[in-house]
């Protein structure tokens, strides 16, 4: 039973380019989270997102981010015309989205570096 | 709302001793409680959480931690560390009820296990 994957664990970028953070939450889980952590600042709620539906973005930058997760396939961050502000590593989380403990589970990781 | 606040950033400490991280919240309704651990360069993993009963939690890898309401704290605890338990830890809370509720994580807490 696979956990949460991320693809890809590395990914550099030139300022200016888009950066594409695919997320696929453990089977049988509906509800996804994006974190961001910054060196020194922990971790910090972008997004939660069910199939087709944002519920929550209140962490989202309101410009150049935007996330998806669609009825078929992985969770999508994207970052456009990235810049140097946006090196961090991103962290993709799951639930089963039913009633419980809320207990999220982690993926890998995504740093991204934007050079 | 509510927060988490982790006092201590990092926590040096000399192998086979015991070690305490504190963690402190605020909530205004009763909370959901757990600490996760980050190894270096990968995802966050659950060693415990409280949900209800019984305020002292074991958790995975000799962890435990206490609920204690009054002092709005849930310190965890390790009576003799290992050069294997140096790590990130983050403490998290959660509203109790069902479906989505908001997890907020606190800073972290960089545990480092002299030899």
């Amino acid at each position: 039973n696979a956990g949460v994957m991320q693809n890809p664990r590395h990914l550099v970028r030139r300022r200016g380019q888009e950066a594409r953070l695919r997320c696929s939450p453990m089977k049988g889980h509906s509800h996804v989270y994006w974190y961001r952590q910054l060196p020194e600042e922990g971790l910090k709620f972008m997004v939660y997102l069910q199939k087709e539906n944002i519920i929550d973005e209140s962490g989202m930058p309101k410009e150049r981010f935007s996330a998806e997760f669609p009825k078929e396939g992985p969770s999508i961050l994207r970052i456009q015309q990235v810049v140097r502000g946006d090196s961090a590593a991103y962290f993709c989380a799951s639930s089963p989205g039913t009633s419980g403990s809320n207990e999220q589970f982690f993926g890998p990781g995504t740093r991204l570096t934007v050079l | 709302a509510q927060s988490v606040t982790q006092l201590d950033s990092q926590v040096p400490v000399f192998e086979e001793a015991p070690v305490e991280l504190r963690c402190n919240y605020s909530s205004s309704v009763s909370v959901y409680l757990f600490w996760y651990v980050q190894y270096p360069n990968q995802g966050l993993q659950l060693l415990l959480k409280y949900l209800s009963g019984s305020t002292l939690v074991k958790g995975i890898n000799g962890f435990e931690a206490e609920f204690n309401k009054s002092q709005t704290s849930f310190h965890l605890r390790k009576p003799s560390v290992h050069i294997s338990d140096t790590a990130e830890y983050f403490c998290a809370v959660s509203p109790p009820t069902g479906g989505y509720q908001k997890v907020t994580f606190g800073i972290g807490t960089k545990l480092q296990v002299i030899p």
